[in-house]
């Protein structure tokens, strides 16, 4: 079945430094991934997201690259601050099901330290 | 930007209690919304998608029965768990997807969820 696994469950850097956080897929027709950050006791917040027929894409502080290859999403922040600390999930959407309809990996915890 | 209203943000009740949550969007009409469970230091489950004016659609071994939705207007869904047991203790999360100034896009708003636990 469809599945989203991470290489790193938990991550901790230091103030300043980039993060990246890792997800990799099984569904060869996803087509639509997103990335959330989630803070204890509250609903996922949209970071960033990116369509299949790209394979990066840059925000504030952030990047999401995907290669579809070996079907692998990552997330970078850059100047990673103690804010940044929360659990941070990616999610996907397999084509030609529902809008909306998204498949979560399992999450990645990082902590920031000052 | 859309705020997703979702209510209540936890409640405590007691085994064979039934206990409704609700999803609202406050600003912008979802046809469609969208219902996830969510266990400590685990990632969100979908539970069941939340069509307006038609029944729901519940992911495999999801009970319906057991976990009632109900889609009454454009801004509105509501999950109730009827006879809660302690095992359904857990973190319900909402989304809902707007119809119109994001149709097409996929950026779905989240409620703050509700955190339940049965007793």
């Amino acid at each position: 079945g469809e599945s989203v696994g991470l290489h790193l469950p938990t991550l901790s850097v230091q103030e300043g430094d980039n993060s990246i956080i890792n997800c990799a897929y099984s569904n060869s027709a996803s087509d639509y991934f997103i990335w959330y950050k989630q803070e204890s006791g509250k609903g996922p917040q949209f970071i960033i997201d990116i369509r299949s027929n790209m394979d990066k894409r840059q925000g504030q502080r952030v990047t999401v690259l995907l290669n579809k290859t070996v079907k692998h999403l990552s997330l970078q922040i850059a100047a990673t601050q103690p804010g940044d600390s929360a659990v941070y999930f990616c999610a996907f959407r397999a084509g030609g099901t529902s809008y909306g309809k998204l498949t979560f990996g399992q999450g990645t915890i990082l902590t920031v330290h000052p | 930007g859309a705020v997703v209203s979702q209510h209540p943000s936890w409640v405590i009740c007691k085994s064979g209690t039934s206990v409704k949550i609700e999803c609202r969007s406050l600003d912008f009409q979802a046809t469609t919304m969208f219902w996830y469970r969510q266990f400590p230091k685990q990632s969100l489950m979908l539970m069941a998608t939340s069509n307006e004016g038609s029944k729901a659609t519940y992911e495999q071994g999801v009970e319906k029965d057991k976990f009632l939705i109900n889609h009454a207007s454009l801004t509105l869904s509501t999950l109730t768990v009827t006879s809660a047991h302690p095992e359904d203790s857990s973190f319900y999360i909402c989304s809902a997807r707007d119809n119109g100034r994001w149709a097409g896009n996929e950026k779905l708003f989240f409620g703050s969820g509700t955190q339940l636990s049965v007793l």
